[in-house]
């Protein structure tokens, strides 16, 4: 399978450690996306890369968040001191920057903090 | 700022039924439409798209129309079907310069009884 992939799929964590989240998008999908789902809610926009530069940031993207892109191939979430408040979905997206930028997205990493 | 609003946020319909689902949007400058479907902890798988240039789209029993100037797209699904019981999420692509951030409605939540 070529999709976007997300790992882990599941993390429960207490409150205050730090969690890495990885994503692999579909290749040559220059583009790549976090988003972040809670309960009942549709996702909302994270933070954005195209290649390696992340070019745009949610005001969502507080301080103890951190993402990266190294080599424009996968990108890792981080998140430190975790509060229960970042229990969610966390969804990784891809596209390609030409057409009609269709977005493909992975199965998403749910966090608990307890 | 785009905001996203899906109606109704739930529907219970029999095996077999036509049914609508709406969307609307407040700002009519979009690249494109997109509709999802969400089953309970899982990601998002893409239906259809839509640009901004097309007024439908369709695949299969799935057909999803676009009025920009009214800010409206509606998703049908003809002769629904138990397996068609999950969230549809429709989402905006804004028009912009960098990137193509998606904002998504809350979603509907469809159950379709056998």
């Amino acid at each position: 399978d070529t999709g976007v992939s997300q790992n882990p799929r599941h993390k429960i964590t207490k409150r205050g450690q730090n969690v890495t989240f990885r994503c692999d998008p579909i290749s040559e999908h220059n583009r790549l996306y976090w988003y972040r789902q809670t309960l009942g809610q549709g996702p909302e926009f994270l933070t954005y890369f195209q290649n390696e530069a992340q070019l745009e940031k949610s005001r969502l993207l507080s301080d103890r968040f951190s993402a990266e892109r190294p080599k424009g191939s996968f990108s890792t979430l981080e998140i430190q001191r975790t509060e229960q408040g970042d229990s969610a979905m966390y969804l990784c997206a891809s596209s390609l920057p030409r057409g009609n930028n269709e977005q493909f997205f992975g199965p998403g990493t749910r966090l608990t903090v307890l | 700022k785009q905001e996203v609003t899906q109606i109704p946020a739930a529907l219970s319909v029999p095996e077999g039924e036509n049914l609508v689902l709406n969307c609307s949007f407040t700002d009519s400058a979009i690249y494109n439409l997109q509709w999802f479907r969400q089953d309970p902890g899982k990601g998002l798988t893409s239906l259809l798209l839509i640009q901004s240039s097309q007024r439908e789209q369709t695949s299969g029993r799935l057909n999803a129309s676009l009025d920009k100037s009214s800010g409206r797209s509606t998703l049908y699904i003809a002769a629904s079907q138990p397996g068609d019981s999950a969230t549809y999420l429709c989402a905006v692509d804004p028009y912009m310069e960098y990137g193509n951030k998606l904002v998504f409605g809350a979603g509907t939540i469809l159950r379709v009884k056998s």
